[in-house]
């Protein structure tokens, strides 16, 4: 069982270029996010997908790109990366988020910017 | 704007001993309230729940709620050099599906 796979798992960029981070859940979830997680920042969320066809802004949107594919997957997109992006990116999915307080993560994408 | 706020250590105890994890939210509207335990290079990982006040226990570890005080705790008993590891508070509404709002996390070391 897979739970949630992010895709790629390291990824270097320049300045300017664009890129897309991958992912995709197996357990039927409907609720999918993306965060990214910084020395001394914590995690905070970009963007998330409360159902199917739904996508809305979290805490730190500017820069970033989501779409919900299907039930299963959720890409965020970088257009123009910036150094300032350089940072561990995390998908998860939950299901009942506030019952059960469970995000289901996935690897990690580590992700620099130069 | 919901703030977390937990110190960031890092907080080091001794093999055996109590540690003691502190949490404060802004949000009077929470209702629920998560640790999750991540371990350095990896993803967060659900660890304790609790709704209501008082102290909820699993285990090793015992989640301590007042929301009074907007303040929230994690003790973990008999402490294990396999619990040195970040944890990360995350209160919640009822009913949304928003995601959770992290604080920054404290990072724990156990001395063996």
């Amino acid at each position: 069982n897979a739970g949630v796979t992010q895709t790629p798992k390291f990824q270097v960029l320049k300045t300017g270029q664009s890129m897309t981070l991958q992912c995709a859940q197996d357990m039927n979830h409907n609720s999918m996010y993306w965060y990214r997680q910084d020395p001394g920042m914590g995690l905070r969320l970009i963007y998330y997908s409360a159902s199917e066809g739904t996508t809305d802004k979290g805490e730190v949107p500017n820069g970033y790109n989501v779409s919900r594919l299907n039930k299963r997957e959720f890409s965020l997109r970088l257009e123009s990366a910036a150094p300032s992006q350089t940072s561990v990116y995390f998908c998860a999915s939950s299901e009942h988020l506030t019952n059960t307080g469970e995000l289901f993560f996935g690897e990690g994408s580590r992700l620099t910017v130069l | 704007q919901k703030e977390v706020e937990q110190n960031s250590g890092p907080l080091s105890v001794p093999e055996g001993a109590i540690a003691s994890l502190n949490c404060t939210y802004s949000d009077r509207g929470s209702q629920s309230f998560f640790w999750y335990r991540q371990y350095s290079g990896k993803s967060p990982e659900l660890i304790m729940s609790i709704y209501s006040n008082g102290d909820k226990e699993d285990g090793r570890f015992t989640a301590q709620l007042n929301k009074a005080s907007q303040y929230v705790s994690l003790l973990i008993r008999d402490s294990q050099p396999s619990d040195s590891a970040t944890y990360l508070c995350a209160p919640a509404r009822q009913g949304g599906a928003d995601g959770l709002t992290f604080g920054k996390g404290t990072h724990l070391i156990i001395q063996p």
